[in-house]
Parts: structure tokens; C-alpha cells; sequence
């Protein structure tokens, strides 16, 4: 059965701080890794990856995959409250189309 | 606003009875997924239809139901309803069958009580 399982559960850190969020996955036929922000309601897609050791960035948050391990992080530099969210790693295998770990919820503080 | 309309957003219902949420993808996109998150499950993988056709399946129950229309919504149907059905129920849309970069609606909570 396909897993991903994310790590820590819950972060809290303070403004400023630089985080890593972990993903590890067990899938047959692996597709691509991809990266949500969940707020309130709807997850917000961050980053797909699909190809090891190539970094996928945007502004603070940036993401790396490592096919070889089954792994992934999400690293958030200089923390701003509005990080505070669950992320959610999910992996797209030939079975399911997106097998999705518990998330990591991440509150930052002032 | 990912483009996914999902209604309705709120649903209260009593055990034992029948719901319909329904999905509309973002324009374009032919594969619609349904996903169901709960406090202690996480989201959870239902259905997946591609252009009107069932494509793949998850841990969907035998209560449950759905379709993708020739105009490509999607309506989920949840029937004999039980406290624990009590979820957020999540449509996606992409543009092809792979559901990388798939994006979700809003999401409708229903209440079972």
C-alpha cells in the first residue's frame, strides 16, 4: 500500500526562524512529489517534483526531492506569521492519483 | 481562487439520510477527484473521473457514489449517512489524467448529526 508520512506532526517556531518540513514516501511507480499550504480550507499547490537533487524555489520556501532515499523537505526561511498553515506532501503513483501524508502544522509567532 | 466551485459549502444532515455535493472544474481541465479529510485521517483519496469515464478509485464506500457529466461537473452522492461521514469533502481538477498539479476547491463540510 502506498504511504507518505511527514514530519514533525506540529512546529512552532518564532518569526524569523528557517524551518524543515520532511516527507518520506513508500509508492509503486512513482510519478511526482508535490507540495500544498493549507490554510483555511482549500490546500494551495506549492511545488511538484519530479526529478532528484534539483531544487525547486519560490521567494523563502524552496523544496527538494531525493528519489533514491524516498524523500523530500520543504525548507521556509525568515518565518513570517502568514507561514503559519498545514503543509501537506503528496505523491502521484501509478495506483492512486495523489496519495497524501497527515501534514505538518506549522504556527509561527511574533 | 483556484478555479474549482464546490456547493455547497455547508451541509447539516441527520443519520440515515442521502446527500449530493456537487463539483465544478476549472474550465479546460477533464479529471475531477474527490478527496475526503477528516481530523484523524488526513486527506484521503475517494474517486477519479477523466472525461466523463472512472479512471481510478480509492477507499470509497459502497454508500458512496459518483459521476462526471458530459459537461464535466461532477456530483458526489453520500447515502445512509453516519456520524462518521462528518468530513470535509474536497474536489480537484487537472488537465490531464495525472493529478500532478491538481487544484482543489473550497471544499464542502458536511455535518452528520
Amino acid at each position: 500500500e502506498d504511504k507518505v508520512v511527514q514530519s514533525p506532526l506540529s512546529l512552532v517556531v518564532h518569526e524569523g526562524d528557517t524551518v524543515t518540513l520532511n516527507c518520506s514516501y513508500e509508492v509503486t511507480n512513482f510519478r511526482s512529489l508535490l507540495w500544498y499550504k493549507q490554510e483555511k480550507k482549500a490546500p494551495t499547490f506549492l511545488f511538484m517534483l519530479t526529478s532528484s537533487g534539483i531544487e525547486k524555489k519560490s521567494g523563502r520556501l524552496s523544496s527538494i526531492l531525493d528519489k533514491k532515499e524516498l524523500f523530500s523537505i520543504l525548507n521556509i526561511t525568515a518565518t513570517q506569521t502568514g507561514d503559519s498553515a498545514v503543509y501537506l506532501c503528496a505523491v502521484e503513483s501509478g495506483n492512486t492519483p495523489l496519495v497524501f501524508g497527515k501534514g505538518t502544522r506549522l504556527s509561527v509567532i511574533a | 481562487d483556484s478555479g474549482v466551485t464546490q456547493t455547497p459549502k455547508h451541509l447539516i444532515t441527520a443519520t440515515g439520510q442521502r446527500v449530493t455535493l456537487r463539483c465544478s472544474p476549472r474550465s479546460g481541465d477533464l479529471s475531477v477527484y474527490w478527496y475526503q479529510q477528516s481530523l484523524d485521517q488526513g486527506l484521503q483519496f475517494l474517486i477519479q473521473y477523466y472525461n466523463g469515464e472512472e479512471r481510478a478509485k480509492g477507499n470509497i464506500l459502497e454508500r458512496f457514489s459518483a459521476q462526471q457529466f458530459p459537461d464535466l461537473h461532477s456530483e458526489l452522492n453520500l447515502s445512509s449517512l453516519e456520524l462518521g461521514d462528518s468530513a470535509l469533502y474536497f474536489c480537484a481538477s487537472s488537465t490531464r489524467q495525472g493529478a500532478s498539479e491538481a487544484f482543489f476547491g473550497q471544499g464542502t463540510r458536511l455535518t452528520v448529526v
